[in-house]
Parts: C-alpha cells; sequence; structure tokens
C-alpha cells in the first residue's frame, strides 16, 4: 500500500454539484500539498497546509488539514468544467522531498 | 520567467538506446527534482538536486543518472533505454528560501520500443 492514499481513486460530477477529495497518510503529516493536473500538462500548485487544523481557500476550492487523523480533504463547491482533472496530494518529507499520492481523477458532467 | 521548460515533450527510443532529458529553470532556484509518473500510481522521485553539484538518489534512480553543473539545468540521462521506462517524466523546482510552492514542467512522454 501506498504512504499516500487518495480516495476516490476517480470521481464523476453532475456540473453544480459539490464533491470531496482525501488523501490520508500511514505517516505524521508535517506539509501536505494539494496540485491539479490536467491530461498532458504538468502539475499546478493549488495549496500548501501545514498546520492541524488549517484551512485554506482559493476560489471556490476549499482544503483542511486534520493532524490528528493524518488526512487531508479537499472541498470543491459547484463543480465546473475547469474543474476537471487529476488532484494528487503529495507529503513533505526529508530535503523538501514530497511524496505523491495516487490521484484523483475528476470529471464533471454537462 | 518562463518558469520550468522540460525538452523534449515526446520521444520514442528503442530499447537500448540512450537518451538527455533537459530540464531548465530561470528562477534561480536551488532545489530540482525529476520525477516519474506511470498510470495510477503517482508521482514518483528519481533523482534530486539541492545545489549546483550536488545530486542525490530518490525512490527509483536505478537505470537513470543526473548531473547539475549549473543552478539552471537538470538534465537526466538515460543510459540504456528499457521498455519498464516508459513513463512520463517531470523535472520540478523550488526555492531554498520559500518551499512552499515547487512549481512543475510540463513534463516529456517517454515511450521505450
Amino acid at each position: 500500500s501506498q504512504e499516500l492514499e487518495q480516495s476516490p481513486q476517480s470521481l464523476i460530477v453532475q456540473e453544480g454539484k459539490n464533491l470531496t477529495i482525501n488523501c490520508t497518510s500511514s505517516k505524521t503529516l508535517y506539509g501536505l500539498y494539494w496540485y491539479k493536473q490536467k491530461y498532458g500538462e504538468g502539475l499546478i500548485f493549488l495549496m500548501m497546509l501545514q498546520k492541524g487544523g488549517e484551512e485554506k481557500s482559493h476560489e471556490k476550492i476549499t482544503a483542511k488539514l486534520d493532524e490528528k487523523k493524518q488526512q487531508s480533504s479537499l472541498h470543491i463547491t459547484a463543480s465546473q468544467p475547469s474543474h476537471a482533472g487529476i488532484y494528487l496530494c503529495g507529503a513533505e518529507r526529508s530535503n523538501y522531498q514530497l511524496i505523491w499520492g495516487a490521484g484523483t481523477k475528476l470529471i464533471i458532467k454537462p | 520567467n518562463a518558469g520550468v521548460t522540460q525538452t523534449p515533450k515526446f520521444r520514442i527510443l528503442k530499447i537500448g538506446q540512450s537518451m538527455t532529458l533537459q530540464c531548465t529553470q530561470d528562477m534561480n532556484h536551488n532545489y530540482m527534482y525529476w520525477y516519474r509518473q506511470d498510470p495510477g500510481m503517482g508521482l514518483k522521485l528519481i533523482y534530486y538536486s539541492v545545489g549546483a553539484g550536488i545530486t542525490d538518489k530518490g525512490e527509483v534512480p536505478n537505470g537513470y543518472n543526473v548531473s547539475r553543473s549549473t543552478t539552471e539545468d537538470f538534465p537526466l540521462r538515460l543510459e540504456l533505454a528499457a521498455p519498464s521506462q516508459t513513463s512520463v517524466y517531470f523535472c520540478a523546482s523550488t526555492s531554498s528560501v520559500n518551499t512552499d510552492t515547487q512549481y512543475f514542467g510540463p513534463g516529456t512522454r517517454l515511450t521505450v520500443l
């Protein structure tokens, strides 16, 4: 099993609906990153969370860090076609290396 | 700033051939990374560098080599290409001052036949 587990693996959501993606670590989380990837492109930084209970928002995307559960959730409100893509979480380890979850593929149905 | 640039975007290699994937960043970042991304597996770190002249192995270094002669460039070398190296390769960089964000290149899609 991976050190960072993302769920679900894929998600199909009707446009306008809300959704949540989870990222759970088997080790203590010190820094948790969320990135978005569109097919055939690189990764775009969304947010970074460092402290337990921390919550950050960017436009309609909100990410939270639950230190006790060693888990982060990414919530999208009123989804739009532009939200489609693969969402990856990364956790900071030594020397600013990141280990990564396998990704969650999000499809938005019009 | 161009950010992180990678060349080529696509490449097909025959087994046993060699090639170099180029990566350049113009943000004066000290830290640079090479990842490979396989379907359903997320990103795996191949090699990383914390500054010019310093490189170190990541999770999956076998079959690859890197060098870091300048701050800007971090090429990845495949000496004897194998089908298992078919993947999408991403280069990334981050500042040692502000490590909040890793900036990624657009990727190189490599197929080894």
